[in-house]
C-alpha cells in the first residue's frame, strides 16, 4: 500500500482539461514539495512537475500542478493522445527520510 | 547529468542481488544517490540512499537486506540486496535527489528476474 493516495484511473477525450490528485500527510506532502511523473509502457519515469508547480524545461504548459496542505493535483489541459500514460505523485517523508510515491494513476485518453 | 545501470539481469534465490549505477556529466557529490524498483504492473518503492560521504539511509522494509557503497573515484554507486526471491522481481532504478527532496535525474532502469 503506497504511502500517497492517488485515483487508480481517470479519463478524458482530446481537449478536455483533466485532474489527478494525491493525499499524503504532514510528515509528507505538508512539508515537502511534490513531483509529478509520467510513465509511458516500458519507459523510465519522467519529471514533469517540481517543487510543487514547476516545470522541467521541455514540459509543456499544458501541464501544471499545485498543493494545498497535505494534497496536491495534477491538471493537464488540451488533452492529446499521447498523453494516455501512468502518473505518480511523490514527495520527500519526513519520517522515512526518503522519497514516497502514490500508487499511480492510469490515464486513458477516449 | 546521465544514469545508466548495470549488473545481472537474472538472480537465483537465495542469492545477492548487485547492481551499479554510472553518474556521466556531472559531479556525483550534488545529489542523494537513490535505488528506486517497480516490480512488474506495480508502483515505484523507494530502496535507500547513499551520500558521496558514505552515508546511508534505508528503507525500514528492506533494511536488514541492503547495502549500498558509493566509489567516487569511478563516479559510480552500487546496491547489493541480499536473500532475494521472487517478490524482489523488478524494474531498478538509479535516481538522484537534492537536498530539497526534488527529484533529479533518474536512469532507464534494469530489469532483474530472480528465478532459478
Amino acid at each position: 500500500q503506497s504511502v500517497l493516495t492517488q485515483p487508480p484511473s481517470a479519463s478524458g477525450t482530446p481537449g478536455q482539461r483533466v485532474t489527478i490528485s494525491c493525499y499524503g500527510s504532514s510528515s509528507d506532502i505538508g512539508g515537502n514539495p511534490v513531483n509529478w511523473y509520467q510513465q509511458l509502457p516500458g519507459t523510465a519515469p519522467k519529471l514533469l512537475i517540481y517543487s510543487n508547480n514547476q516545470r522541467p524545461s521541455g514540459v509543456p504548459d499544458r501541464f501544471s500542478g499545485s498543493k494545498s496542505g497535505t494534497s496536491a493535483s495534477l491538471a493537464i489541459s488540451g488533452l492529446q493522445s499521447e498523453d494516455e500514460a501512468d502518473y505518480y505523485c511523490a514527495t520527500w517523508d519526513d519520517s522515512l527520510n526518503g522519497p514516497v510515491f502514490g500508487g499511480g494513476t492510469k490515464l486513458t485518453v477516449l | 547529468v546521465h544514469l545508466q545501470e548495470s549488473g545481472p539481469g537474472l538472480v537465483k534465490p537465495s542469492e545477492t542481488l548487485s547492481l551499479t549505477c554510472t553518474v556521466s556529466g556531472g559531479s556525483i557529490s550534488s545529489f542523494y544517490w537513490s535505488w528506486i524498483r517497480q516490480p512488474p504492473g506495480k508502483g515505484l518503492e523507494w530502496i535507500g540512499y547513499i551520500y558521496y560521504s558514505g552515508t546511508t539511509n534505508y528503507n525500514p522494509s528492506l533494511k536488514s537486506r541492503v547495502t549500498m557503497s558509493v566509489d567516487t573515484s569511478k563516479n559510480q554507486f552500487s546496491l547489493k540486496l541480499s536473500s532475494v526471491t521472487a517478490a524482489d522481481t523488478a524494474v531498478y532504478y538509479c535516481a538522484g535527489y537534492y537536498g530539497s527532496g526534488n527529484s533529479g535525474p533518474w536512469g532507464q532502469g534494469t530489469l532483474v528476474t530472480v528465478s532459478s
